[in-house]
């Protein structure tokens, strides 16, 4: 039973483009949640989704970011005209409906030049 | 407003003595806590965890004591080994939801 999976793991992007960060559940999960480390500091919650259903977004910066989980397929982060201050760790984590806990992937390093 | 907070970035303990990690909390409607702990360049992982109707919760050498009155939970592992040394987050939740607030970890360092 494979883990939360996230690709790519390492992603550079110069200021101004776009950055796409993919991230599939563990089998069976069907709740997808995505949280934002920067450099020295905690796990900041971003959005939460459920399949082709955002649940909660109150993390998400109000422009540039964006979130989906279609029906079929991964569920993607998409951060349009990145800046240096978006550089961080996005991890991806998933569960039950219920479940007590989440299962994280290994995450995605953005650097932006 | 940090909901969830570590006051402590870091810590260091010798190996086969006790560690305690702390973690506060503001928010009375939080029902659910949980430790995680990261390794470099991986994701968090999930170590124990303690719903709010208990003031213990103990998983081998690891141990959840929560404090309602003081909104308190602490992390205690013994014996600390070489191999425990990561950031360790204190995450809780809200029962309405799945969403977890974490505080900002504390870096453990156990040396040999």
């Amino acid at each position: 039973n494979a883990g939360v999976m996230q690709n790519p793991r390492h992603l550079v992007r110069r200021r101004g483009q776009e950055a796409r960060l993919r991230c599939s559940p563990m089998k069976g999960h069907s709740h997808v949640y995505w949280y934002r480390q920067l450099p020295e500091e905690g796990l900041k919650f971003m959005v939460y989704l459920q399949k082709e259903n955002i649940i909660d977004e109150s993390g998400m910066p109000k422009e540039r970011f964006s979130a989906e989980f279609p029906k079929e397929g991964p569920s993607i982060l998409r951060i349009q005209q990145v800046v240096r201050g978006d550089s961080a760790a996005y991890f991806c984590a998933s569960s039950t409906t219920g479940a007590d806990k989440l299962f994280f992937g290994s995450g995605t390093q953005l650097s932006v030049l | 407003d940090q909901q969830v907070k570590q006051n402590s970035p870091s810590l260091s303990v010798q190996e086969g003595r006790i560690s305690i990690l702390n973690c506060d909390y503001t928010n009375s409607m939080f029902d659910y806590f949980l430790w995680y702990k990261k390794y470099p360049a991986e994701g968090p992982t999930f170590l124990i965890s303690i719903s709010s109707i208990k003031d213990k919760n103990e998983d081998g050498r690891f141990t959840v004591f929560l404090n309602k009155s003081a909104k308190h939970l602490s992390l205690h592992i013994v014996p600390s080994q070489p191999g425990d040394s990561a950031v360790y987050f204190c995450a809780a939740r809200i029962n309405a939801g799945n969403m977890l607030t974490f505080g900002g970890g504390t870096r453990l360092m156990v040396k040999p």
